[in-house]
């Protein structure tokens, strides 16, 4: 089963929105990170937080960690076309094993 | 590019039979991982291996079995394939292996017809 849940499923927002992306997940992580997918391809490694972080920085991206809400989200700022694809958020537990949810498409409208 | 090498990238066959997808890692990567993508599943972790072992098992069919090599590539065999099996396949690997950051290489789609 997934670990983490992304919301909303489905985004759609203009060029120079800013865009948030949501994640909730259910047990004790180590670490979250965020992944980006265009269509059909290999997801590309946005950003990782530790669970001892809160928020971190990375270009246009912010991410934050609420620990005790089992939560993150991932806020795109100034946002592009090319910033078009699936976002999908990942959580490593102390079992080796990444787990990822399925993913909140974000729409980009020139 | 990840530096994480899947061949082949497009792969159709009938119901019955069996194919092997391989990848190479990053080089310098010692952990391979494999995933399965599909519509309705979303992104499923098989299994990975670290330096040559399995380390974790996930949603791994019995019809599927994985190995790493000495060299560090690894594949993934799909055996008695069912229509159900037609998805995309991903690998990635790791520098180590403590969930931290994966590359992924580009995917096999897989169609079993």
């Amino acid at each position: 089963s997934q670990q983490g849940e992304e919301d909303p499923q489905a985004l759609s927002i203009q060029e120079g929105e800013n865009a948030t992306m949501n994640c909730s997940y259910k047990t004790s992580i180590n670490n979250l990170q965020w992944y980006r997918q265009n269509s059909g391809r290999g997801l590309v490694h946005l950003i990782l937080i530790r669970s001892n972080e809160r928020e971190k920085h990375s270009g246009r991206l912010r991410v934050t960690l609420d620990t005790s809400k089992k939560s993150s989200s991932l806020l795109i700022t100034a946002s592009r076309a090319a910033d078009t694809a699936s976002y999908f958020c990942a959580t490593a537990g102390s079992n080796y094993k990444l787990t990822f949810g399925k993913g909140t498409l974000l729409t980009v409208n020139p | 590019d990840s530096g994480v090498t899947q061949t082949p990238k497009h792969l159709i066959t009938a119901t019955g039979q069996r194919v092997t997808l391989r990848c190479s890692p990053r080089s310098g990567d010692l952990s391979v991982y494999w995933y399965q993508q599909s519509l309705d599943q979303g992104l499923q972790f098989l299994i990975q291996y670290y330096n040559g072992e399995e380390r974790a098992k996930g949603n791994i069919l019995e019809r599927f079995s994985a190995q790493q090599f000495p060299d560090l590539h690894s594949e993934l065999n799909l055996s008695s394939l069912e229509l159900g099996d037609s998805a995309l396949y991903f690998c990635a690997s790791s520098e180590y292996t403590a969930g931290e950051k994966l590359f992924f290489g580009s995917g096999t789609q897989l169609s079993v017809l």
